[in-house]
């Protein structure tokens, strides 16, 4: 079955940029419906959507986060990434990146993150 | 943005009891709206999706209902696995949004 499985720096600097890369097993990250998304959750605090990637190139953020929000996708890795710029301690968060798949019923088809990674603590501070 | 309020932020039951989470979403979603699950230190999983279709492995004593504006997610009988915080989450518009999360904890 398709896992995900975050990685990447656990401590950025202030005004730096936060990398993170999910990587996909158990299916292609090209194949199916699929958009590839990114979400995450400040230690007690809710869940905030980030953005989500298609393969063919489409992509949706959230503008609370002022453009600073970058997802790319390396099909050849059946990898995708997540890159946040300028970021501060307000950025501290556990981070989640997630399947966003359709699913359907009675006519209707709802997108949902039916698939999760385990997360990856991400504190900014010098 | 679309905005999810969920109650009660909190609740406390024992097992066995009925448990009634509610959703409201600021304008009509039709019935684009899921529900996750969340314990401690995991990530959230997928309960229903699209209002009220269950997903595959999630007892049947979860249900959804609603559509438009209100929402709601029911345990029949709750069970000591159940104990965890219920987040709904909308996909009618872009930004995906979430509620605030329901704290289901035990009496």
């Amino acid at each position: 079955q398709v896992q995900l499985q975050e990685s990447g720096p656990g401590l950025v600097k202030p005004s730096q940029i936060l990398s993170l890369t999910c990587t996909v097993s158990g299916g292609s990250i090209s194949s199916g419906s699929y958009y590839w998304s990114w979400i995450r959750q400040p230690a007690g605090k809710g869940l905030e959507w980030i953005g989500r990637f298609y393969t063919s190139g489409s992509t949706n953020y959230n503008p609370s986060l002022k453009s600073r929000a970058t997802i790319s996708l390396d099909t050849s890795k059946n990898q995708f990434s997540l890159k946040l710029s300028s970021v501060t301690a307000a950025d501290t968060a556990v981070y989640f990146c997630a399947r966003d798949g359709p699913h359907c019923s009675g006519g209707t088809c709802s997108y949902a993150f039916d698939i999760w990674g385990q997360g990856t603590v991400v504190t900014v501070s010098s | 943005d679309i905005q999810m309020t969920q109650s009660p932020s909190s609740l406390s039951a024992s097992v066995g009891d009925r448990v009634t989470v509610t959703c409201r979403s600021s304008q009509s979603i039709s019935n684009y709206l899921n529900w996750y699950q969340q314990k401690p230190g995991k990530a959230p999983k997928l309960l229903i999706s699209a209002a009220s279709s269950l997903q595959s492995g999630v007892p049947s004593r979860f249900s959804g209902s609603g559509s438009g504006t209100d929402f709601t997610l029911t345990i029949s009988s709750l069970q000591p696995e159940d104990f965890a915080t219920y987040y709904c989450q909308q996909s009618h518009t872009t930004p995906w949004t979430f509620g605030q999360g329901t704290n289901v904890e035990i009496k």
